[in-house]
């Protein structure tokens, strides 16, 4: 399983574009890089899967660089709802029973 | 459009009782998890079961049964809590074995006194 390692935490202001890293350098080449945000007192809640290049839906971007050791999270405009911790997984989605969640980070928007 | 539902959200227990955490989903998935979050931990991984009538063991399975009941129910079982198993507990799902991500419940917080 590729081990992940992110930011324990950041702080922006509403309106910011915010890019949330994470380190992968030991993804192997059938793991998928998978996104969740999590608030206080509820479960996480997918935004965002990728496998290379980049991805983007309503909600975020995911720019996945050539050599697929890194990653970067990409919250357009960020508002003061937008403050949650953000987790990076890596692993092999159509075998991995155990996909692992890290510390994530912890994202504070400031007004 | 329920989801992930646990019962309870909330439960205090004595050291040494024994109590079930309920989990059913509504989106026909075949997989489901249970996961533990401590403050600053993060999640870690119980118990999951791919598929209807299997089981495996995660990250921290110690202390703890589960029972995939059918598609749709998937409990976890502490058969003698001890304070080292207050958390919340999460419950989730996924189509196959996190395809197109998880999609979890609102948690039961357990406190074991």
């Amino acid at each position: 399983l590729a081990k992940t390692t992110q930011p324990i935490s950041m702080d922006s202001y509403e309106g910011q574009e915010v890019n949330i890293t994470c380190s992968h350098n030991n993804i192997a080449t059938n793991d998928y890089i998978t996104w969740y945000q999590q608030f206080p007192s509820q479960g996480p809640r997918f935004i965002i899967q990728g496998y290379k290049t980049k991805v983007t839906n309503e909600v975020a971007s995911l720019f996945i660089p050539a050599d697929r050791k890194s990653s970067t999270l990409s919250l357009p405009r960020v508002s003061l709802s937008d403050t949650a911790v953000y987790y990076c997984l890596v692993g092999d989605i159509k075998r991995d029973d155990k996909i692992i969640f890290g510390k994530g980070t912890r994202l504070h928007i400031l007004p | 459009n329920a989801g992930v539902t646990q019962t309870p959200k909330f439960q205090v227990l004595k050291t040494g009782q024994s109590m079930t955490l309920q989990c059913a989903q509504d989106m026909n998935h075949n997989s489901m998890y249970w996961y533990r979050q401590d403050p600053g931990m993060g999640l870690r991984l119980i118990y999951y079961s791919a598929s209807e009538g299997t089981t495996d063991k995660g990250e921290v399975p110690n202390g703890y049964n589960v029972s995939r009941l059918n598609k749709r129910e998937f409990s976890l079982r502490l058969e003698s809590a001890a304070p080292s198993q207050t958390s919340v507990y999460f419950c989730a799902s996924s189509e196959e074995t996190g395809i197109y991500g998880y999609t979890f419940g609102s948690g039961t917080r357990l406190t074991v006194v």
